[in-house]
């Protein structure tokens, strides 16, 4: 089972380039989610989608862009890296609402901007 | 909104000792899961267990076990028997259930756990 699979693991970019951070699941779950950590911040959710078509801003949305168009993907956009964008990003998916949604967390993508 | 509170950035244990990492949290759900992830130095993140709301027993899995005390909205983690390989950060979180809640959860800043031998 691939379970949540991110893309690229690394990369750096120059501020004002834009790139997606690519997100894809193939457990069938409903809900998918976008995260940054940062350290000291712990994990801080950016964007999250409850199935495809809708999607809905997390604390810290600013900067980023998504959209849901079918329910195994789920990619996270950069319109215009800053370097207050270097930062560890997780995707996750669940399950639909239910009280024990436990998250299943891709391996991250670290994003660097210079 | 949903907030989780980890008073401790930093802990130590010694090997085979009892470990308790505290978290708080603050919402007015009365319907809401509480999890407990880790993330080793190799980053993935972990599911260790599970407590809901309306849970009258405290979760626990392995030498995992959760001290719900719902009135004081504490759900600390306990480790029995440290291991080295316990050795990472530990996370706590929370999710808002229904009615009306996203199910998405809200993260605490982390506490970092060092088993020594």
């Amino acid at each position: 089972n691939a379970g949540v699979t991110q893309t690229p693991k690394f990369q750096v970019l120059k501020t004002g380039q834009s790139m997606t951070l690519q997100c894809a699941q193939d457990m069938n779950h409903e809900y998918m989610s976008w995260y940054r950590q940062d350290p000291g911040m712990g994990l801080r959710l950016i964007h999250y989608s409850v199935g495809a078509g809708i999607t809905d801003q997390g604390e810290v949305p600013n900067g980023y862009n998504v959209s849901r168009s079918t329910t195994e993907d789920f990619p996270l956009r950069l319109l215009s890296a800053a370097p207050s964008q270097t930062s560890v990003y997780f995707c996750a998916s669940s399950h639909r609402a239910r009280a024990k949604n436990i998250q299943y967390f891709g391996a991250g993508t670290r994003l660097s901007v210079l | 909104a949903q907030k989780i509170t980890q008073t401790q950035p930093g802990m130590f244990v010694q090997e085979k000792e009892a470990v308790t990492l505290d978290c708080t949290y603050d919402t007015s759900d009365q319907s809401y899961g509480l999890f407990w992830y880790k993330q080793p130095s190799s980053g993935e993140m972990i599911f260790l267990i599970y407590q809901g709301s309306y849970d009258e027993q405290n979760a626990t899995e392995g030498r995992y076990s959760l001290n719900f005390q719902k009135a004081r909205k504490s759900a600390n983690l306990v480790i029995s028997a440290s291991q080295l390989g316990d050795s990472a950060m530990y996370f706590c979180a929370m999710s808002p259930g229904p009615p009306g809640g996203s199910y998405i959860p809200t993260f605490g800043r982390g506490t970092s756990l060092i088993v020594h031998p």
